[in-house]
């Protein structure tokens, strides 16, 4: 399969603790995103990282990729109650500029944030 | 545009019966793409658009499965003779062409269907 894996499924902490989620992949990729979807609604985007960028910050939003590794991880600092929801990392296939953007994606991790 | 829509927000149906979804892509998007989510599980890839032109389809998908994109604009989903199996969340998004992409997919709210 060329899904993503998501580690861990699912995450408990406290508010003010920092959460880290990780994503592995098995292909070469374009680009890797990661995107939240609270619970029965849609996926709002949240940061995307190209394969040639190591490293991308977004607010309190801390994305790294490790293309040797064919992983990512995703760290939340001082998290608060509102972060809970599911995460999912998803990527571009292909090394090329001939994808059309078809994005896979992992199976997510829920994060719990407790007040 | 405030973003991709979806109607309707659920829909629950007899099995058998035939249901179609529509989707209305931010106006400036030329990429539509659909995608079917199950619980617990990520959004699985159905379908995908560049304007009017529909070009590739989920090996996932069976034949009771269509979709439309009349005119590059708005886009449907039908499924004929539903089965319990198709119950999932129906996901709906647009992007821009994907070597200006800079903000990834925008989905809508997606379409709940329950087959019973």
């Amino acid at each position: 399969s060329q899904q993503g894996e998501e580690d861990p499924q699912a995450l408990s902490i406290q508010e003010g603790e920092n959460a880290t989620m990780n994503c592995s992949y098995k292909t070469s990729i374009n680009n890797l995103q990661w995107y939240r979807q609270n619970s029965g609604r849609g996926l709002v985007h949240l940061i995307l990282i190209r394969s040639n960028e190591r490293e991308k910050h977004s607010g309190r939003l801390r994305v790294t990729l490790d293309t040797s590794k064919k992983s990512s991880s995703l760290l939340i600092t001082a998290s608060r109650a509102a972060d809970t929801a599911s995460y999912f990392c998803a990527f571009v296939i292909g090394a090329g500029g001939t994808s059309y953007g078809k994005l896979t994606f992992g199976q997510g991790t829920i994060l719990t944030v407790h007040p | 545009d405030t973003g991709v829509s979806q109607d309707p927000r659920h829909k629950i149906t007899k099995r058998g019966q035939n249901v179609t979804f529509r989707c209305d892509p931010i106006s400036e998007h030329n990429r539509l793409y659909w995608y079917r989510q199950t619980l617990g599980q990520g959004p699985e890839f159905l379908t995908y658009f560049q304007n009017e032109a529909q070009l590739e389809k989920s090996r996932l998908l069976s034949d009771r499965f269509s979709a439309e994109r009349p005119k590059g604009s708005f886009s449907t989903l039908e499924i004929q003779r539903t089965e319990q199996g198709d119950s999932a969340m129906y996901l709906c998004a647009s992007s821009l062409a994907y070597d200006r992409v800079l903000g990834g997919y925008t989905f809508g709210s997606g379409t709940r269907l329950t087959v019973v």
